[in-house]
């Protein structure tokens, strides 16, 4: 089946620096990659849209110079969050799509503290 | 603007049976999703509706009622291990996530 690999897993940054998060789709070509975020008890809120190719599509309220999308192949998307703060320690998670009808397959998340 | 509202916690009993709604109002609609979280883990889907009508899966079941904008998930047979968050989740040109359940089954 499809499989989405999503490194690193964990990762403490301190604040004031930039941590960039990757999602690999495996087995095939992934047009659409979506990037969300998970704070403790809540659910999952999508931060941008990425086409291969084209830029990301941000949704409201999130910052598109503070989270940078790249998605140059349709194999890898990758999100950096720059000069993370404490408030951007959260639970990231990807989650590609092969064209529009086809189903999603989810990253198993990376774990962000800033500290 | 897209709303996708569940209720915020559950509990049941182990053995019993659960139904967990959704109800949402999106820009547009390709299918609505289930799906089961533990807490530091992704998502695992459960099922996928497109059409009206109930779709069975072993101990989950799903429905789906486009005209009123209503899913729920059934669950039976309930075991301690279906502690979890349950989502449901909008697919149109995006997949948007709803406010997500918490269930809690006590032996």
């Amino acid at each position: 089946g499809a499989v989405v690999s999503q490194h690193p897993s964990r990762v403490i940054c301190k604040s004031g620096t930039s941590v960039k998060i990757e999602c690999r789709s495996l087995d095939f070509q992934a047009t659409t990659m979506f990037w969300y975020r998970q704070f403790p008890k809540q659910s999952l809120m999508l931060m941008a849209t990425s086409n291969e190719g084209s830029k990301a599509t941000y949704e409201q309220g999130v910052e598109k110079d503070k989270f940078l999308i790249n998605h140059a192949s349709l194999t890898l998307s990758t999100l950096t969050v720059t000069s993370a703060h404490p408030e951007d320690s959260s639970f990231y998670i990807c989650s590609a799509r092969m064209g529009r009808a086809g189903g999603y397959t989810f990253g198993s998340g990376t774990r962000l503290t800033v500290v | 603007g897209q709303n996708i509202d569940q209720p915020t916690e559950m509990t049941a009993t182990e053995g019993a049976i659960v139904q967990i709604n959704c109800t949402y109002q999106t820009s547009g609609f390709n299918g609505l999703f289930w799906y089961q979280q533990h807490a530091g883990e992704a998502p695992t889907f459960l099922s996928y509706n497109v059409l009206d009508g109930l779709e069975e899966k072993g101990r989950f079941s799903s429905f789906l009622s486009r005209s009123k904008g209503y899913s729920y998930l059934l669950l039976k047979e309930l075991q301690m291990k279906d502690s979890a968050s349950y989502l449901c989740a909008v697919s149109s040109y995006k997949l948007i996530f709803g406010t997500g359940t918490r269930l809690q089954v006590f032996p």
